[in-house]
């Protein structure tokens, strides 16, 4: 079965800081991952997927099946980053995703 | 385009009860998925509909049912409500089974006393 583990509840970094999320997954087969987000009082929504391998938001995520892991990074974090960040990993068919704990990111001005 | 929408917004069962959760899809979406979200935790997949078939399921005992209708509305229905099922319960649509993008809707919270 497919695991996803985000190991840091929360994470608090300055403005102008860079910040990156830790995201590592257990699955045997060929997974997409993503990063799902949600600001405060909006619904989670997708940021990014590895297939996309582009930035959003200033947002970049690596996919490593070697270490399964799909950090997400930000070279300078600003305010409106603050949210819940979501790790989650889809298998190559179907649609169901699997999510880690979530990460919430505090940017202190 | 309202986007996924869910009713209602918050509720309060008894231990013992049933409760029907509803949602509707985003317009042209014909893929609904419900999610568990209990507190402070990621969300856990607990099915999906397509085509008006139960596709995929979780590891949700058969308490949880579910059911899509022809405009692809779904509705969750949890029997026996346990404590534990207090959680927010979120609806995801997307435009068919292979579709990379979930929408989410705002969620239903169910509190259990």
């Amino acid at each position: 079965a497919q695991r996803v583990t985000q190991p840091e509840k929360l994470l608090s970094v300055f403005k102008g800081a860079p910040v990156e999320l830790k995201c590592n997954y257990s699955y045997s087969g060929s997974p997409e991952l993503f990063w799902y987000v949600q600001y405060s009082r909006q619904r989670l929504q997708l940021l990014l997927r590895h297939i996309s391998r582009e930035s959003i938001k200033g947002f970049t995520a690596d996919l490593n099946k070697g270490e399964t892991s799909f950090h997400l990074k930000k070279p300078f974090a600003q305010e409106e980053d603050s949210a819940m960040y979501y790790c989650a990993l889809k298998k190559a068919a179907g649609n169901k995703l699997t999510f880690g704990g979530g990460t919430r990111v505090l940017v202190k001005p | 385009d309202a986007g996924v929408t869910q009713s209602p917004t918050h509720l309060i069962k008894t231990r013992g009860q049933q409760v029907t959760l509803r949602c509707s899809p985003k317009s042209g979406h014909d893929t609904v998925s419900w999610y568990q979200q209990a507190l402070g935790q990621g969300p856990q997949f607990i099915f999906q509909y397509y085509e008006e078939e139960e596709r995929q399921r979780g590891n949700f005992p058969d308490r949880f049912s579910g059911h899509q209708f022809p405009n692809y509305s779904s509705e969750l229905n949890v029997n026996a409500l346990l404590l534990g099922d207090s959680a927010l319960y979120l609806c995801a649509s997307s435009l068919d089974r292979e579709a990379y993008e979930q929408y989410f809707g705002p969620g239903t919270r169910l509190t259990v006393t």
